[in-house]
């Protein structure tokens, strides 16, 4: 069964401090790591894809990148409006349903 | 472009009651998949629909939970009778295609929240 594992379960940030989010993976035949971003009474929203490792996918302050094992979510001088919750999620097998991680809790203060 | 849109927002029932939820994929998307999200987890899939046909519902409850997708559009998920321990978001999703080897994106909409007293 597929396993992801993400950490910190929260992280506190002021502005313009970087940090780094984990997603840890156990998968048989990863066809694709899937990042998601969730603001409170929210659906999840696409972030990134990634297929394979050693790729890396950048979009403003964010860039994720992926291993044979796990993937980061780096957050560059984030802002307030960075404050969300973001999901891992894995795609593998011959399924098409992801299994999402419990997800890491990003606050970010002036 | 439109997003994915999903009705009721909110639904407050007491334990046994019946409930459905409504979903309106993304246009032209082939696959549309409902997942349950309790507080604190990740969204975890109940039901994949390709068309209108069933691809997976290996984790739906199929003792009190159901689901159709008439005319490969429009989706409703129901439950009957409601517990306690179904109180969670439910989050309707669509990709373009589908298949067991696809790895198109899925995109969410807002999601169903069920209280159950």
């Amino acid at each position: 069964e597929d396993q992801v594992t993400q950490s910190p379960e929260a992280l506190r940030l002021q502005e313009g401090e970087s940090s780094s989010l984990n997603c840890s993976y156990t998968v048989s035949g990863l066809r694709g790591l899937f990042w998601y971003r969730q603001d409170p009474g929210k659906g999840p929203e696409f972030l990134f894809t990634l297929y394979s490792a050693g790729e890396e996918k950048e979009k403003e302050r964010l860039k994720a990148t992926l291993t044979k094992k796990e993937s980061f979510l780096h957050i560059t001088a984030p802002k307030p409006e960075d404050s969300a919750t973001y999901l891992c999620a894995v795609l593998s097998g011959t399924a098409s349903k992801l299994t999402f991680g419990t997800g890491t809790r990003l606050q970010v203060t002036l | 472009e439109a997003g994915v849109a999903q009705s009721p927002r909110y639904k407050i029932i007491e334990k046994r009651q019946s409930v459905a939820f409504w979903c309106n994929p993304i246009s032209g998307h082939a696959t549309l998949y409902w997942y349950q999200q309790i507080l604190g987890q990740g969204p975890k899939l109940l039901i994949q629909f390709q068309n209108n046909g069933v691809v997976d519902d290996s984790q739906l409850p199929k003792d009190r939970f159901s689901a159709e997708r008439l005319k490969g559009v429009d989706s409703t998920l129901k439950i009957q009778p409601a517990k306690l321990e179904d109180s969670a978001v439910y989050l309707c999703a669509s990709s373009l295609g589908g298949g067991g080897w696809s790895t198109d994106t899925q995109y969410f909409g807002p999601g169903t929240r069920l209280t159950v007293l």
